[in-house]
């Protein structure tokens, strides 16, 4: 069964440092999607994105963030000057085109030390 | 701001038995509606969606909208207790409101 895949599992990563964050998404689906979920908290949406532009974005999602789909099968998320409050579980989803259903990834945890 | 409200828990419900969850939503022009399952630790896996009013049904989840009201809800008839779990109800697609979820605890 297709799935969403997402690289690294972990990240440990400095205050201030640039990370990027890689998903996969399923391969015949043209939506994608970046949520955060802090822990103990409710998933966010940040992002989605469709025929190579961003089509929504929250208001988390600042000039720190960027996505982008570098070829034909990944999607990443690059967090500019990482702070603190950016440790959280972040989540690659892609949805098709029939149904607007979203199947997730298994995040990547990102520590902001 | 769209919010979306759970109800809250944990709920606890014995093996065998039908547990109901619910949730509403502010947004009267939100068009889906779905229900995601997150085991601790894990990511979101979503077990259904909903576009119209009335009842959809798949194998032991029910899911019922009601636009006028503002609410979905999710039944899970025979509860097992790999179904514990904490269960999250988005609205809208593009740009999915997910609430705080309610965690269901299935005692054998």
């Amino acid at each position: 069964e297709p799935e969403v895949t997402q690289t690294p599992s972990h990240q440990v990563t400095q205050m201030g440092q640039e990370v990027i964050l890689r998903c996969v998404p399923i391969s015949n689906h043209l939506y994608f999607y970046w949520y955060r979920q802090i822990l103990g908290q409710k998933v966010e949406f940040l992002v989605s994105f469709y025929n190579n532009e961003i089509s929504e974005k929250s208001e988390i999602f600042d000039d720190q963030f960027s996505v982008e789909r570098p070829d034909g099968s990944n999607f990443t998320l690059k967090i500019r000057s990482t702070k603190l409050e950016d440790s959280a579980m972040y989540f690659c989803a892609s949805s098709g085109t029939t149904t607007y259903e979203q199947y997730f990834g298994p995040g990547t945890r990102l520590t902001v030390t | 701001q769209k919010e979306v409200e759970q109800n809250s828990g944990p709920l606890s419900v014995p093996e065998g038995a039908i547990a109901s969850l619910n949730c509403t939503y502010s947004d009267r022009g939100s068009q889906s509606f779905f229900w995601y399952r997150q085991y601790s630790g894990k990511s979101p896996e979503l077990i259904m969606s909903i576009y119209s009013n009335g009842d959809k049904e798949d194998g032991r989840f029910t899911a019922q909208l009601n636009k006028a009201s503002q609410y979905v809800s999710l039944l899970i008839r025979d509860s097992q207790p790999s179904d514990s779990a904490t269960y999250l109800c988005a609205v809208d697609a593009g740009k999915s409101t997910f609430g705080d979820g309610t965690t269901l605890t299935v005692k054998p």
